[in-house]
């Protein structure tokens, strides 16, 4: 099975900080990461699929990147409702595996 | 709009069974996959099974595999996830989630393809408890 590793676990970030999370498989993936947005107690959200494609409506301040096994997601600038816990997921093959998540906090 | 809404979640013993509902509306159901995707109190995402958009088909994650089982009423615009031999560990809210990868009547079949493995939408979730 394939093994996701997200970091950092949490971060502490001010509104228009630049904001960058990795995560790394334990094998080839190629392409097939997707990263989601959870709010404290809400579902989770689609942001990025196939590494790097922007999901409909999502802010333009939302950007992936990455091939292989090494991928990021990157918030060029924080907003107030930016803040919220990242998961990353590979979609290469099954069964489907996520990161543990990196929460995002108010510094 | 697009919306799933699930159900039939609640508080059951040990080693007893539980089925959850996922109804879905805002979208063909019949062409697409469909996803169940849990977490525990705390804790991370965990997905647990998937079925393909004519149910044919499905996968499951190493924990749940040989008891829960995945399917879907067509007719209906519903997925299910049945659950036998519950464990404490089953504990979670469970979410279903629509695959983002369209099947037409005949796409997905010349293609092999029949998942994309991403979600593109949850629902809000429905608890379960596994306690004596």
């Amino acid at each position: 099975d394939i093994q996701m590793t997200q970091s950092p676990s949490s971060l502490s970030a001010s509104v228009g900080d630049r904001v960058t999370i990795t995560c790394r498989a334990n094998q080839n993936i190629k392409h097939n990461l997707n990263w989601y947005q959870q709010e404290t107690g809400k579902a989770p959200k689609l942001l990025i699929y196939g590494a790097s494609s922007l999901q409909s409506g999502v802010p333009s301040r939302f950007s992936g990147s990455g091939s292989g096994a090494d991928f990021s997601l990157t918030i060029s600038s924080l907003q107030i409702e930016d803040f919220a816990t990242y998961f990353c997921q590979q979609s290469y093959t099954s069964p489907l595996s996520f990161g543990a998540g990196t929460k995002v906090e108010i510094k | 709009q697009v919306q799933l809404v699930e159900s039939g979640g609640g508080l059951v013993q040990p080693g007893r069974s539980l089925r959850l509902s996922c109804a879905a509306s805002g979208f063909t159901f019949s062409y697409y996959g469909m996803h169940w995707v849990r977490q525990a109190p705390g804790r991370g995402l965990e997905w647990v099974a998937i079925t393909s958009y004519h149910g044919s088909y499905e996968q499951y994650g190493d924990s749940v595999k040989g008891r829960f089982t995945i399917s879907r009423d067509n007719s209906k615009n519903i997925l299910y996830l049945q659950m036998n031999s519950l464990r404490a560990e089953d504990t979670a809210v469970y979410y279903c989630a629509k695959d983002r990868l369209y099947c037409s009547r005949t796409s997905c079949l010349e293609s092999g393809v029949y998942y994309s493995y991403t979600m593109d939408v949850w629902g809000q979730g429905t608890t379960v408890t596994v306690s004596s």
